[in-house]
């Protein structure tokens, strides 16, 4: 199975300011006839199911705001908050979807310094 | 408006069967993947499994966790996806959700609790 890692468990960031998740995979996701990543990000806040975010490693879903964006490729992955708003207090989930069983990252709780 | 509505969680014994159900409206059922992926109580997400769409031959993958207990199935002509567990154990206890979507999911019911417990 492909472990997936996130980095750190958690993050305090003030309202305005930048944060940074960061997910590794312990097998390249990157297929590469096509020469897409998959993976993707959730966000879920609490008593509320999964949203999600990014898919294909960078393409932001509908209705997200263009403050989400998704880099990365290969392993190494990151969800980036350009500025945080409170809205956006969530614990984010990394997903790989290149090889079954489909697994998940441990999340990363974002809140609010 | 995409819905995906579970049902048929509850407080069960070790060792017993339960079905659940996802009730899909707004969109075409048939051409989409279903999954379920679920969450224990205070802990992280859990993909469970999914099926095809029958376009894509109606396949159906597992998790190691559930492979051999589990069923998904799925009915085109009532949009609705079914889990069918067996065998539960404690360690099954868990919210499920249903998903749209056989790689990412991009829409997620509300989800049902499923207790197992003596």
């Amino acid at each position: 199975d492909i472990v997936m890692t996130q980095s750190p468990d958690s993050l305090a960031v003030s309202l305005g300011e930048r944060a940074t998740i960061n997910c590794k995979s312990s097998h390249s996701v990157l297929y590469n006839s096509n020469r897409k990543n998959y993976l993707a990000w959730y966000q879920q806040k609490p008593g509320q199911p999964p949203k999600l975010v990014i898919y294909w490693a960078s393409t932001r879903e509908s209705g997200v705001p263009d403050r989400f964006s998704g880099s990365g490729s290969g392993t190494d992955f990151t969800l980036t908050i350009s500025s945080l708003q409170a809205e956006d207090v969530a614990v984010y989930y990394c997903q790989q979807y290149y090889d079954s069983p489909w697994t998940f990252g441990q999340g990363t709780k974002v809140e609010i310094k | 408006e995409v819905q995906l509505v579970e049902s048929g969680g509850g407080l069960i014994q070790p060792g017993r069967s339960l079905r659940l159900s996802c009730a899909a409206s707004g969109f075409t059922f048939g051409d989409h993947a279903m999954g379920w992926v679920r969450q224990a109580p205070g802990k992280g997400l859990e993909w469970v499994c999914f099926i095809r769409s029958k376009g894509y031959g109606g396949t159906t993958e597992y998790a190691p966790s559930v492979k051999g207990r589990f069923t998904i199935s799925r009915d085109d002509s009532k949009s609705i996806a079914y889990l069918q567990m067996n065998s539960l154990k404690t360690e099954d206890t868990a919210v499920y959700y249903c998903t749209r979507g056989g790689g990412y999911s991009d829409y997620w019911g509300q989800g049902t609790l499923v207790t197992v417990s003596s």
